[in-house]
């Protein structure tokens, strides 16, 4: 079956710094493959999406590449702020047996300190 | 444009019991999902809603079922509550069934204690 594996956290930071959260996954078709974050006391919001191979997805500074010969879509960001501050999940969808089945990782939460 | 809406935002409820959750979608969106997002953990797949039919339904009992409506808008049943099933129910709605370029829309979730 499908998985989506992220490195532990929390990741703490200061501003300014550089933040690279890993995210691995298996699939048995050609998923897409998106990062979600999650606000303290809110919905999940789409961060930004890949949906084949060699795409990069970005979007407030945030950025991960498709990389389908590591399996992998890591997040990076060149200077985090406080307000970066949030849980990211990592997450697939991969149209398999011709449903729908989304996968996400369990989150990684990040802390940045001014 | 009015986001994704659930009810209630908070719920308590005891072993064996039965819950409705409900959740209103976005303004234009006929896809309906639903999510359990136990503490510390990603969200899980329950199923999925397309046009008032089931289509797709992640590992997780006959207990859990679910409608949705003519207006798009959907419940999600428990039935026979069990302590593991206290968690944050998530419904995300999106504007087709082509998940993979369209956006899910998630709302704020209603939280479920099993006592």
């Amino acid at each position: 079956g499908n998985s989506v594996t992220q490195m532990e956290g929390p990741v703490t930071l200061s501003e300014e710094a550089f933040l690279t959260i890993n995210c691995t996954y298996t699939a048995t078709g050609y998923p897409s493959l998106f990062w979600y974050v999650q606000y303290p006391g809110e919905g999940l919001q789409l961060l930004l999406k890949a949906t084949k191979a060699d795409d990069k997805g970005s979007n407030k500074g945030f950025e991960a590449t498709y990389r389908k010969e590591t399996t992998s879509f890591h997040l990076e960001k060149g200077s985090v702020q406080v307000s970066d501050s949030a849980v990211y999940f990592c997450a697939l969808s991969d149209r398999g047996g011709g449903s729908y089945i989304p996968t996400f990782g369990r989150g990684t939460s990040l802390i940045v300190h001014p | 444009e009015t986001g994704v809406t659930q009810s209630p935002t908070h719920l308590i409820k005891t072993r064996g019991q039965q819950v409705t959750l409900r959740c209103s979608s976005q303004s234009g969106h006929n896809t309906v999902s639903w999510y359990q997002q136990a503490l510390g953990q990603g969200p899980q797949f329950i199923f999925q809603y397309y046009r008032e039919e089931e289509n797709g339904r992640g590992n997780f009992p006959p207990r859990f079922s679910g409608l949705q409506f003519p207006n798009y808008s959907s419940e999600l049943n428990v039935n026979a509550l069990e302590l593991d099933d206290s968690a944050l129910y998530l419904c995300a709605s999106s504007p087709g069934l082509a998940v993979d370029s369209n956006e899910q829309f998630f709302g704020p979730g209603t939280r479920l204690t099993v006592l």
